[in-house]
C-alpha cells in the first residue's frame, strides 16, 4: 500500500526563522499536493506539483518536487505567526482520493 | 459561491446511538470525499462518492459505517451504534478536478 512519510512531526521556530517540511514516498508519485490546516480548522489546498524537479513559489513558500518524483518539500522563509498550523502533503491514489502524510505541526514563537 | 458545508459542526452522542453527518459540496461539484481525523493525527480517507454512486469505499470500516450521496440533498455519513473510538473530526471535501475543497468538519464526541 501507499506509504508517505513526513518529517519532522513537530517544529518550533522563532518568528523570522525559516522552516522546511519533507515528504518521502517509497514509490514514484504521479503528483503531490500540499495542504495547510490551522489549529481547529480544516485543510486548505496550497498547491499541486506534477513535473519532475518542479519548483513553485507562493510568496514566502517554496515547493519542490524531487527529480525521481518520490519526495517533496515545503520551505517557508522568514516565518510569521500566521504560518502556524499543520502542513500535510497528500498523494492521489486509486479513484482520485487522497492519501495524507502524517503532517508537520509548526509553532512560531513571537 | 458558498464553500463546502457540513453540519452539524459539533455532535455529541452516547455509546450505542447513531450519528448522522451531512455534507453539501460546492456548487458544481459532483464528487464528494469523506475523511476522518483522529486527534493529533492526519486525515484518513474513508469513502468517495458521486451522485447516487459509491466509487471507492476502501477506507470505510466494514461495520456500522455507511455513506450515501442521493440525487437530491446532501451527502450523509452514518455511524450506527457509536463507540468511544469513533470520536474524531470528520471532514468532507468536494472536487472539480484534482484539488479538494474541504468543509469545516463535524467534530463527533462519543460519551
Amino acid at each position: 500500500g501507499q506509504q508517505v512519510m513526513q518529517i519532522p512531526q513537530y517544529q518550533h521556530v522563532q518568528e523570522g526563522e525559516d522552516f522546511t517540511t519533507y515528504c518521502n514516498s517509497s514509490t514514484t508519485l504521479s503528483n503531490i499536493q500540499w495542504y495547510k490546516q490551522r489549529p481547529g480548522g480544516h485543510p486548505v489546498f496550497l498547491i499541486q506539483l506534477v513535473k519532475s524537479g518542479e519548483v513553485k513559489k507562493q510568496k514566502r513558500l517554496t515547493f519542490q518536487f524531487g527529480e525521481a518524483k518520490k519526495n517533496s518539500s515545503l520551505h517557508i522563509t522568514a516565518t510569521q505567526t500566521t504560518d502556524v498550523g499543520t502542513y500535510f502533503c497528500a498523494v492521489q491514489t486509486g479513484a482520485n482520493n487522497l492519501f495524507f502524510g502524517t503532517g508537520t505541526r509548526l509553532t512560531v514563537i513571537p | 459561491n458558498a464553500g463546502v458545508m457540513q453540519n452539524p459542526r459539533h455532535l455529541v452522542r452516547r455509546r450505542g446511538q447513531e450519528a448522522r453527518l451531512r455534507c453539501s459540496p460546492m456548487k458544481g461539484h459532483s464528487h464528494v470525499y469523506w475523511y476522518r481525523q483522529l486527534p493529533e493525527e492526519g486525515l484518513k480517507f474513508m469513502v468517495y462518492l458521486q451522485k447516487e454512486n459509491i466509487i471507492d469505499e476502501s477506507g470505510m470500516p466494514k461495520e456500522r459505517f455507511s455513506a450515501e450521496f442521493p440525487k437530491e440533498g446532501p451527502s450523509i455519513l452514518r455511524i450506527q451504534q457509536v463507540v468511544r473510538g469513533d470520536s474524531a473530526a470528520y471532514f468532507c471535501a468536494s472536487s472539480p478536478r484534482d484539488e479538494q475543497f474541504f468543509g469545516p468538519g463535524t467534530r463527533l464526541t462519543v460519551l
